[in-house]
């Protein structure tokens, strides 16, 4: 069964420093998101990325994050100079349609990033 | 502001229960309402809804949206300790986001 993948499944890293998280989505979706969990807290929406152009982001996606599909598989969060508050599990999803089109997102295992 | 709230936050049943999950939403352009289950890391789907009073089933599980009252319930009948879970009502609105409540965390006793 098709599944979204990320890697790695575990980052730490010192605060200051540059990540980037990894995700290969489904290879016929064309609708790819970023949420993350603090631990304890909801799932929240970083941003959303169609047509190699982000769509939607929300308030937490500030000048430090950053999104790109370099090649055709690939769709990366980087977060270039990390916080303490970063520290979160990260989830990539991705969803064949959008638009007014419904559709699920599935997501994947999830990179927890820990900022030390 | 758009938000989704679950009910309750948590609840201890024992095997062969039943449970009812509420989801609430007020969101603006509303597209769908989905159910996730987060056993440990990543949300797996469950069911998708659109339309109102139309159930939607799977094994034990089901689910309806009730659009005029902007909510939605998850029932699990027969509950299994492998029902043991956090989950997860999300609604999508606009085109491009998919807003999530805090989770229902479920345990179910042996």
């Amino acid at each position: 069964e098709p599944e979204v993948t990320q890697t790695p499944s575990h980052q730490v890293t010192q605060m200051g420093q540059e990540v980037i998280l990894r995700c290969v989505p489904i290879s016929n979706h064309l609708y790819f998101y970023w949420y993350r969990q603090i631990l304890g807290q909801k799932v929240e929406f970083l941003v959303s990325f169609y047509n190699n152009e982000i769509s939607e982001k929300s308030e937490i996606f500030d000048d430090q994050f950053s999104v790109e599909r370099p090649d055709g598989s690939n769709f990366t969060l980087k977060i270039r100079s990390t916080k303490l508050e970063d520290s979160a599990m990260y989830f990539c999803a991705s969803s064949e349609a959008g638009g007014i089109v419904n559709t699920e997102a599935f997501f994947g295992q999830g990179t927890r990033l820990t900022v030390v | 502001e758009d938000k989704v709230v679950q009910s309750p936050l948590s609840l201890v049943v024992h095997e062969g229960d039943t449970v009812t999950l509420n989801c609430s939403y007020e969101v603006t352009n509303f597209r769908s309402l989905l159910w996730y289950k987060q056993e440990k890391k990543a949300p797996t789907f469950l069911f998708m809804l659109t339309s109102s009073g139309i159930e939607k089933k799977s094994g034990r599980l089901s689910s309806i949206l009730d659009k005029k009252e902007l909510f939605s319930i998850l029932n699990i009948t027969a509950t299994q300790t492998g029902d043991s879970a956090v989950y997860l009502c999300a609604v999508r609105a606009g085109t491009y986001k998919y807003i999530f409540g805090t989770g229902t965390r479920l345990k179910v006793l042996a």
